[in-house]
């Protein structure tokens, strides 16, 4: 089974911290991408990543930017915390393209104060 | 502008009682559409791909089809445990999937 895990389930931050949401992925999947999700609208785009050191912005990137230094693992990294960033954060992966199920992990729920 | 569409909102059933959900669609070029399932406070798990009109797929009381404009998600003689909210995606030309804003169903014993 694919299984992707994310640093935390919780986390609770200051207006203008700096933030790290961490994900890693044990198949080898060369796609990763990160979303926010909340209620009533649908997952969100933030970034992905289709190999190493390889980033294409999504449809919200403003905020936020990406780190990918290893195949397995994909970081979301908020430079300095808004209260509008309060949000489920999700991570996916998935094969190349052709192959494109996404598998997703469990989420982080981050409330910024 | 590529667009999902998803009806209801929200769902309540009686167990047993079955019904669909509803997944409209408005990309150029459909490669795929994705169904999830999502309990509160997890994330999405994935169900079902379609890939072309015609096609269907099932999985346990669970049963999608397609067409040229939309999909649906058939749910027969629901349990209690099928409460979730299903969401659908649809693939269009690049890496990115299109998300619908769910349907949050629940089935009462």
């Amino acid at each position: 089974d694919v299984k992707v895990t994310q640093s935390s389930r919780y986390l609770v931050k200051r207006t203008g911290e700096k933030v790290f949401l961490e994900c890693v992925q044990d198949m080898d999947h060369e796609n990763m991408f990160w979303y926010r999700q909340d209620p009533g609208l649908g997952l969100r785009l933030i970034y992905f990543s289709y190999d190493v050191k390889m980033k294409e912005k999504g449809d919200i990137p403003e905020g936020y930017s990406v780190s990918r230094e290893k195949k397995e693992r994909f970081s979301l990294i908020l430079e300095s915390a808004s209260t509008n960033q309060t949000s489920m954060y999700l991570c996916a992966s998935s094969l190349p393209q052709g192959q494109e199920t996404q598998y997703f992990g469990p989420g982080t729920r981050l409330l910024v104060l | 502008e590529d667009q999902v569409t998803q009806s209801p909102e929200a769902l309540r059933l009686q167990e047993g009682e079955s019904s669909s959900l509803n997944c409209s669609y408005t990309v150029s070029g459909l490669r795929g559409l994705f169904w999830y399932r999502q309990d509160p406070g997890k994330g999405p798990e994935f169900l079902f791909t379609l890939y072309s009109a015609g096609e269907e797929k099932e999985k346990e009381r669970l049963k999608a089809t397609l067409t040229k404009k939309e999909s649906f998600l058939h749910i027969t003689a629901p349990k209690p445990e099928d409460s979730a909210t299903y969401l659908c995606a649809v693939q269009a030309r690049s890496y990115q999937l299109i998300w619908g804003a769910g349907t949050k169903l629940i089935i009462k014993p």
